[in-house]
């Protein structure tokens, strides 16, 4: 299976920081990438597909980059909302895996 | 307005089984592949299987093969995860979700599942 490894595991930020989130995958992935958002209690929600198309309803401060095995979430302006636990998934091979995910939380 | 619905879950002794299902409504249920997605207490997320349009073609991780059988009704429009041979492992929150491109679209709100004697 695909080992994909999220850095950090978890990041303390205040409202209006940039935020930066690495995935590596353990081999290529393509551009065959997602992230997800989920907040305490919730199922996750799908943020950004094949590495940087973001879904509907998602803000424009979300955006998606990488290829191959290394890829990036950026939250510009994080807002109060944004405080989540975030995962990547790679979507190239079956089992589809995830990252173990990196919680931002409030400094 | 996609809505997924799971029930089913409960507290099972290892080895024993449990049926999982999954109600949906607000869209076309035949024209999506469908998945279960499950995630242990405090941990991360893992893809347990996935289901085509009309349940011929299924895939599952590993861990699971052989114990769990996932299916769907889609003049019922409903999902379905057969598990046997429970494990102390398979403990979590089991979520159905509609598949996107390889994604977990739309998920529900999950049912839990414990294993334990």
């Amino acid at each position: 299976d695909i080992q994909m490894t999220q850095s950090p595991s978890s990041v303390s930020a205040s409202v209006g920081d940039r935020v930066t989130i690495a995935c590596r995958a353990s081999r290529g992935v393509g551009n065959w990438l997602a992230w997800y958002q989920q907040k305490p209690g919730k199922a996750p929600k799908l943020l950004i597909d094949a590495t940087d198309t973001l879904q509907s309803g998602v803000p424009s401060r979300f955006s998606g980059s990488g290829s191959g095995t290394d890829f990036t979430l950026t939250i510009n302006s994080l807002q109060p909302e944004d405080f989540a636990t975030y995962y990547c998934q790679q979507a190239v091979t079956f089992p589809w895996t995830f990252g173990r995910g990196t919680k931002v939380d409030i400094k | 307005e996609v809505h997924l619905v799971e029930s089913g879950g409960g507290l099972v002794q290892p080895g024993g089984s449990l049926r999982l299902s999954c109600a949906a409504s607000g869209f076309i249920f035949s024209d999506y592949w469908m998945s279960w997605v499950r995630q242990a207490p405090g941990m991360g997320l893992e893809w347990v299987a996935k289901i085509d349009y009309d349940g011929s073609d299924k895939d599952y991780v590993d861990s699971v093969k052989g114990r769990f059988t996932i299916s769907r009704d889609n003049a019922k429009k409903s999902l379905f995860l057969q598990m046997y041979n429970l494990r102390a492992e398979d403990t979590g929150v089991y979520y159905c979700a509609t598949m996107g491109r390889r994604t977990a679209k739309t998920w529900g709100q999950g049912t839990l599942v414990a294993v334990s004697s």
